[in-house]
């Protein structure tokens, strides 16, 4: 089975500062990877997935950006926070029917 | 085109009721659906789902769900609620070759004693 790692667990950083969130997977090969994000009342909003090494597609514009260094690495970043940015990031996978997801324990981002 | 509603973004329930969490699909094609549930702080864990076969999915913690096509519904349901069930509950749609699920935007489910 699928094991989906996150860190950091809680983040809390100023407005300007940059950021790096890191997920990894173990237990798959080429997997679809995604980023979502939980602001307080709103559901789940897709940010970025990629279905492969250095494809990343984009759902909303926004001061992110997404990398896929390795096969099963995905990292999202920001060289400047904004109060907007705080929420709960979510990483996660599909199944090997590509149609389930699996998800990550998530990252708590605070923007202060 | 796909998208989800869950009614209700609050559900209120006594310990041991029943749970009902609705939620309506639209797709242009057969649609693979999905309920998840979310605990405070915690990653989406996926309770059931329904791939085209049996249309009365059963799910982890008594959780089922049953895919009615002529409803385009697909209602999470527990014939007796527990306390640990007090969650966020999410449906998902994914369809057609697409590998990009559509969320519904969730409801809590509460559990009085």
């Amino acid at each position: 089975s699928q094991t989906i790692h996150q860190w950091p667990a809680t983040l809390v950083q100023p407005v300007g500062s940059p950021l790096s969130l890191e997920c990894t997977v173990e237990g798959t090969s080429n997997p679809n990877l995604y980023w979502y994000r939980q602001a307080a009342g709103r559901g789940l909003q897709l940010l970025f997935y990629s279905v492969g090494i250095g494809q990343i597609s984009s759902e909303v514009p926004q001061n992110l950006s997404a990398s896929r260094p390795q096969d099963r690495q995905f990292i999202l970043s920001s060289k400047k926070l904004l109060l907007s940015d705080s929420g709960f990031y979510l990483c996660a996978t599909t199944s090997d029917s590509r149609y389930e997801q699996y998800f990550g324990p998530g990252t708590r981002l605070t923007v202060t | 085109a796909q998208s989800v509603t869950q009614l209700g973004s609050h559900v209120s329930v006594s310990e041991g009721a029943l749970v009902l969490l609705r939620c309506n699909y639209s797709s242009s094609v057969p649609p693979y659906l999905f309920w998840y549930v979310q605990y405070p702080n915690q990653g989406l864990q996926l309770l059931l789902k329904y791939t085209s076969a049996a249309t009365l999915v059963k799910g982890i913690n008594g959780f089922e769900a049953e895919f009615k096509k002529s409803e385009t519904s697909f209602h999470l349901t527990k014939p007796s609620a527990h306390m640990s069930d007090a969650a966020e509950y999410f449906c998902a749609v994914a369809s057609g070759g697409s590998y990009i699920p559509t969320f519904g935007r969730g409801t809590s489910l509460i559990v009085h004693p």
